[in-house]
């Protein structure tokens, strides 16, 4: 089992660029969740998904977009990068009945100049 | 505003000794609240959750306490092994466990 993965570990955009962070998962977990960190901040959760097909907003959705079509896979979009979107974005999921224990990816640097 | 908080950026404790951080948290919808360990360069890991309705849970080395009334939990690593370093992160949810808060972390070093 890989666990969750993620790609690209890091990535520098300019400002206005758009780009997909992937993330996949082969424990068949139902529930897949996107967050970002910035230093000294908790994680904060951008998006989330329940299963394939169904997807909704988070704590700090705004400059982003996601898509489930697949049980595995949780790919998020970000259209017209700005600074303020520098930050670490780590994805994770977890089963239905153990949505608490959440297993991540090592997470995405991404820095936008 | 922070609905999770950990006051303490960083904990410095002897190997062997207890280990204690703290977590406090402002709302009271709050039912389920877990801990996780973050090394450098690495996603987080789960370590131990708590449900509201107990007051102690233990596993191993780690034990968590919830005081309800204060909204405050505490994580407690007895004993404490330097293999314990790492970023401590608390993380609080509702009822329906879709949309879990964290707090900022506490950076735990054990010395040798």
């Amino acid at each position: 089992n890989a666990g969750v993965t993620q790609t690209p570990k890091f990535r520098i955009l300019k400002i206005g660029q758009s780009m997909t962070l992937q993330c996949t998962q082969d424990m068949n977990h139902n529930y897949m969740y996107w967050y970002r960190q910035d230093p000294g901040m908790g994680l904060k959760l951008i998006y989330y998904s329940v299963g394939a097909g169904i997807t909704d907003k988070g704590e700090v959705p705004n400059g982003y977009n996601v898509s489930r079509s697949t049980t595995e896979d949780f790919p998020l979009r970000l259209e017209l990068a700005a600074p303020s979107q520098t930050s670490v974005y780590s994805c994770a999921s977890s089963y239905l009945d153990r949505v608490g224990e959440q297993y991540f990816g090592p997470g995405t640097r991404l820095t936008v100049t | 505003d922070q609905q999770v908080k950990q006051n303490s950026p960083s904990l410095s404790v002897q190997e062997g000794r207890i280990s204690i951080l703290n977590c406090d948290y402002t709302n009271s919808m709050f039912d389920y609240f877990l801990w996780y360990k973050k090394y450098p360069a690495e996603g987080p890991t789960f370590l131990i959750s708590i449900s509201s309705i107990k007051d102690k849970n233990e596993d191993g080395r780690f034990t968590v306490f919830l005081n309800k009334s204060a909204k405050h939990l505490s994580l407690h690593i007895v004993p404490s092994q330097p293999g314990d370093s790492a970023v401590y992160f608390c993380a609080a949810t509702d009822n329906y466990g879709q949309n879990f808060v964290f707090g900022p972390g506490t950076r735990l070093s054990v010395l040798p």
